[in-house]
């Protein structure tokens, strides 16, 4: 069973207006990380924002949010007042234990001016 | 930036030559891992260390090995390249594996294999 589950392969979003990009994790343990990764078309891996499975309220980042429902166990990611730059491949991760990350699939985010 | 270098950044190798991958970090971090991006698979484990000379597997280990004979570098080798290990291959960093420990990862190394 997938640990990590992004089911929007490709989203588009207008400029300025906010955007979901959805995640749901599989895990038994109480204590576990949940964590998104940024990918431009240049490649490079850029972390943006992490949840504790302890934390209490949804953790937020400038303009990036994370929905945090455990209960759901979903940790959607928020991206108000999109810009063109962030046109890219977004990854959901998380970590159990003392396990590297294990990551989802991806969704790949257009921005459309 | 966290202080992370792979070596080399593109290569073209043919079928059952072997191929070593580089990566090399500045930031003295204890925990280093190996992942393969593919489209439709994100990304996947393929080893890991967690100490020099401490190693485990990750998902996709088959036809990989790992090296780690110094804290900054760990090395991964393809015995003999097929093309199914055709892909982009990541290397990270962690300073801890708690859960709150992000990875940083290093500007990956693209790997076509004829």
């Amino acid at each position: 069973a997938q640990k990590i589950t992004q089911t929007q392969p490709g989203m588009f979003v207008q400029e300025k207006e906010a955007v979901t990009l959805d995640c749901t994790y599989d895990t038994s343990d109480q204590s576990y990380g949940l964590f998104w990764y940024k990918q431009p078309s240049s490649g490079e891996m850029i972390f943006l924002i992490y949840q504790g499975s302890y934390d209490e309220q949804n953790a937020t980042e400038g303009r990036y949010s994370l929905n945090f429902q455990k209960a759901r166990k979903s940790a959607n990611l928020v991206i108000s007042a999109s810009q063109l730059g962030d046109s890219a491949m977004y990854f959901c991760a998380m970590r159990e234990g003392n396990t590297p990350l294990v990551f989802g699939k991806g969704t790949r985010l257009s921005v459309i001016a | 930036d966290a202080g992370i270098t792979q070596s080399p950044r593109h290569k073209v190798t043919e079928t059952g030559t072997p191929v070593t991958l580089r990566c090399h970090q500045t930031e003295n971090h204890r925990y280093m891992y190996w992942y393969r991006q593919d489209p439709g698979h994100g990304l996947r484990l393929i080893h890991y260390s967690y100490g020099v000379k401490d190693t485990d597997k990750g998902e996709v280990s088959d036809g990989y090995s790992v090296s780690r004979s110094k804290t900054e570098d760990f090395l991964l080798t393809l015995e003999s390249a097929t093309s199914s290990q055709t892909s982009v291959y990541f290397c990270a960093i962690s300073e801890s594996s708690h859960i709150s420990y992000e990875q940083y990862f290093g500007p990956g190394t693209r790997l076509t294999v004829t």
